[in-house]
């Protein structure tokens, strides 16, 4: 299965600012997802990440907070912004290879943000 | 909407003993069913997976699931654990037609000596 590496690994924020974190993977994929895993929890799906057009959130999620690239079929990044403590979490990129309902999401190791 | 419940959000075992993991599902349609494995500070590793065909499925490192359609279950087992087998365990639904999963609270699994 394809590889997913993603950056930075980890991150200590302080509030106000922003982060961009960025997925690439070593082949073409058809979807990514962006998922966050706050302490504790399961994960909550952001967004699917479309090639060449916005992004489409889940409820509970913005743009404005949560902005996507996916320039390629590659590569996408996911932006926090304006952190708070409460995006302290985990943020995981995945990959559908397929698209289809019955095909695992690949995960990346995800990014552990404190933001303090 | 689809949801996933896991039983348990911390199970311990000693090395050797059966491990359970139990996950139940509510789905309007037949569900595409997934488990997966996350081990300390590292994403999430697919441990097996139920689409169609056989109910009982066989994974990595020993672990078998079986589908039950009049329990709306799919409980996550192995025979003997290690202790390499600590870590947390979701369980995950597919969304139809959307790529997506819904993913359970996770169980902790801990083995001890």
């Amino acid at each position: 299965s394809a590889v997913i590496s993603q950056k930075p690994s980890r991150d200590i924020c302080q509030r106000g600012t922003s982060l961009t974190i960025q997925c690439q993977v070593d082949s073409q994929v058809t979807m990514m997802f962006w998922y966050r895993q706050q302490p504790g929890q399961s994960l909550t799906l952001i967004a699917t990440a479309n090639q060449g057009s916005e992004a489409t959130y889940e409820s509970g999620f913005v743009i404005d907070k949560f902005p996507i690239s996916r320039p390629n079929l590659t590569f996408s990044t996911l932006t926090v912004s304006n952190m708070s403590p409460e995006d302290s979490s985990i943020y995981l990129c995945s990959i559908s290879e397929t698209g289809l309902s019955n095909s695992p999401l690949h995960f990346g190791n995800g990014t552990r943000l404190t933001v303090t | 909407a689809q949801s996933v419940t896991q039983l348990g959000s911390h199970v311990s075992v000693s090395e050797g003993a059966l491990v359970l993991l139990r996950c139940n599902y509510s789905s309007s349609v037949p569900p595409y069913l997934f488990w997966y494995v996350q081990y300390p500070n590292q994403g999430l590793q697919l441990l097996l997976k139920y689409t169609t065909g056989a109910t009982l499925v066989k994974g990595i490192n020993g672990f078998e699931a079986e589908f039950k359609k009049s329990e709306t279950s799919f409980h996550l087992t192995k025979p003997s654990a290690h202790m390499s087998d600590a870590a947390e365990y979701f369980c995950a639904v597919s969304e139809a037609d959307l790529g997506t999963l819904t993913f359970g609270k996770g169980t902790m699994l801990l083995v001890s000596p």
